[in-house]
C-alpha cells in the first residue's frame, strides 16, 4: 500500500470548516483513499473515500488533486465531538485486504 | 445488530499468564482482523482472516494466535502473556461491497503486569 503523510496535528475553531490534508505521492492507479477517524479510546470510525472524485457525504467532503497525489478532508462546519485522530489510509479495495494505519492527524476543535 | 462485540472490556494479567480475546460480528462479513494500539500509536495488525477457515499474519503477531471459529467468531490467544503486550486490541471485519467499510469493535483494554 502507498505511503501517507499527514500533519501531527491541527486546531480549529467551533463552526468553522476543518480541512485536513494528506500527501500519498506514491499512490498507484487501482488504490483508493480512505479516511477514518478515532475518538479518544474507541475504535475507528469510516468517514469517506473515494479513487479519484471529489466525494461528499453526510459526513465530510473529499477532495482529491487530478494527480491523486494528495487529498484533503473537509469537515465543513466542525464541532467539539469532532476533536479526533483522522486517519488517511490508502489501499486497494479488495476483499481480505486489511487497513494500514499510521499516526494520523490529531484534530483539536474548540469553542 | 451489534455489529463488532468483543470481550472483555478490560484484563489484567500476570506475565506468563494466558487468555482469549473474543470477537463476534453479525454483519455477514467474510473478512476479520485483529489490531493492536500502543499509546500515542497508529494501529498495527497482528493478524487477520480473508475468509472462514484461513488466517494470515500481519504486521505484529509474535506471541498471539487466532482461530476463525466460524463465519461470525474470531478469537486472538496470548499464551504467555508479556508486559510488551499491554495494549489496546481491537477486532474488526470489512463488508463485502463497493464500499468496503471497515467496521471495529469497542476494544479489550489489556494489562500485563
Amino acid at each position: 500500500d502507498a505511503k501517507t503523510t499527514q500533519p501531527t496535528s491541527m486546531d480549529c475553531a467551533e463552526g468553522r470548516a476543518a480541512n485536513l490534508p494528506c500527501n500519498h505521492s506514491t499512490i498507484s492507479g487501482n488504490e483508493y483513499v480512505y479516511w477514518y477517524r478515532q475518538i479518544h479510546s474507541q475504535g475507528p470510525q469510516y468517514i469517506i473515500h473515494g479513487l479519484k472524485n471529489n466525494e461528499t457525504n453526510e459526513m465530510a467532503s473529499l477532495i482529491i488533486t487530478e494527480d491523486r497525489k494528495s487529498s484533503t478532508l473537509i469537515l465543513p462546519h466542525a464541532t467539539l465531538r469532532d476533536t479526533a485522530v483522522y486517519y488517511c489510509i490508502v489501499r486497494v479495495r479488495q476483499a481480505g485486504t486489511a487497513l494500514i494505519f499510521g499516526k494520523g492527524t490529531t484534530l483539536s476543535v474548540s469553542s | 445488530n451489534a455489529g463488532v462485540t468483543q470481550t472483555p472490556k478490560f484484563q489484567v494479567l500476570k506475565t506468563g499468564q494466558s487468555m482469549t480475546l473474543q470477537c463476534a460480528q453479525d454483519m455477514n462479513h467474510n473478512s476479520m482482523y485483529w489490531y493492536r494500539q500502543d499509546p500515542g500509536m497508529g494501529l498495527r495488525l497482528i493478524y487477520y482472516s480473508a475468509s472462514e477457515g484461513t488466517t494470515d499474519k500481519g504486521e505484529v503477531p509474535n506471541g498471539y494466535n487466532v482461530s476463525r471459529l466460524n463465519k461470525r467468531e474470531f478469537s486472538l490467544r496470548l499464551e504467555s502473556a508479556a508486559p510488551s503486550q499491554t495494549s489496546v486490541y481491537f477486532c474488526a471485519s470489512i463488508e463485502d461491497s463497493e464500499y468496503n467499510e471497515q467496521f471495529f469493535g469497542p476494544g479489550t483494554r489489556l494489562t500485563v503486569l
